[in-house]
């Protein structure tokens, strides 16, 4: 059982704008900010957003953070079929002193 | 640019120890913290370890604490991470990850860890 909550799986077709959640608590994301990651079949995890909304360079526009209260999502827009991959939001947790993640979204284009 | 490679998997008993390692390159290593980041076979991921830039101070995951000591050499660009007392749930790809912008920014490309009788 995943200290952050996020949906198994998420979809979309070309083109489209999807979300995905993150729900955690006051001692984690009502207290710090959320970084995610996007993961490839056999591949290692890559940073997508951190400090809540900011961008690593090479990252496209397309994919955008947001956190409110005890909540963060991760917007898509333009969804691409490259982008089908498995998504996980992390963040640091005061109250059990380390990182804490959620269990990961499967992103399906359709 | 940024360059992670892990060694040092492999199958162990459980009970048995096992180290592995971590070779950094491309970024200025004793300037920042690092991570150990497994995920077990077809699940997600999970945090285990964090060492100081310096190696002064570290922090472990619950599961770990006591089991795992996590190390570096500065002078190597190398982390260690000393596995003992493994059990069947330490089965895992581990990743080690540098810390830069307080996120795991780079990810080497992993090593299997399997604990199995």
């Amino acid at each position: 059982q995943s200290v952050l909550t996020q949906p198994p799986s998420a979809s979309g077709t070309p083109g489209q704008r999807v979300t995905i959640s993150c729900s955690g608590s006051n001692s984690n994301i009502g207290s710090n900010a959320v970084n995610w990651y996007q993961q490839f079949p056999r591949a290692a995890p890559k940073l997508l957003i951190h400090s809540e909304d900011q961008r690593p360079s090479g990252v496209p526009d397309r994919f955008s953070g947001s956190q409110s209260g005890t909540s963060a999502s991760l917007a898509i827009s333009g969804l691409q079929s490259e982008d089908e991959a498995d998504y996980y939001c992390a963040v640091w947790d005061d109250t059990q002193t380390g990182w804490v993640f959620g269990g990961g979204t499967k992103l399906t284009v359709l | 640019q940024v360059q992670l490679v892990e060694s040092g998997g492999g199958v162990v008993q459980p009970g048995g120890s096992l180290r592995l390692s971590c070779a950094a390159s491309g970024f200025t290593f004793s300037s920042n913290g690092m991570h150990w980041v497994r995920q077990a076979p077809g699940k997600g991921l999970e945090w285990v370890t964090f060492i100081r830039y310096d190696g002064s101070h570290q922090l472990y995951a619950d599961s770990v604490r006591g089991r795992f000591t996590f190390s570096r050499d500065n002078s190597k660009n190398t982390l260690y991470l000393q596995m003992n007392s493994l059990r069947p749930e330490d089965t895992a790809v581990y990743y080690c990850a540098t810390e830069i912008t307080r996120a795991f920014d780079y990810w080497g490309q992993g090593t299997l860890v399997t604990v199995s009788s």
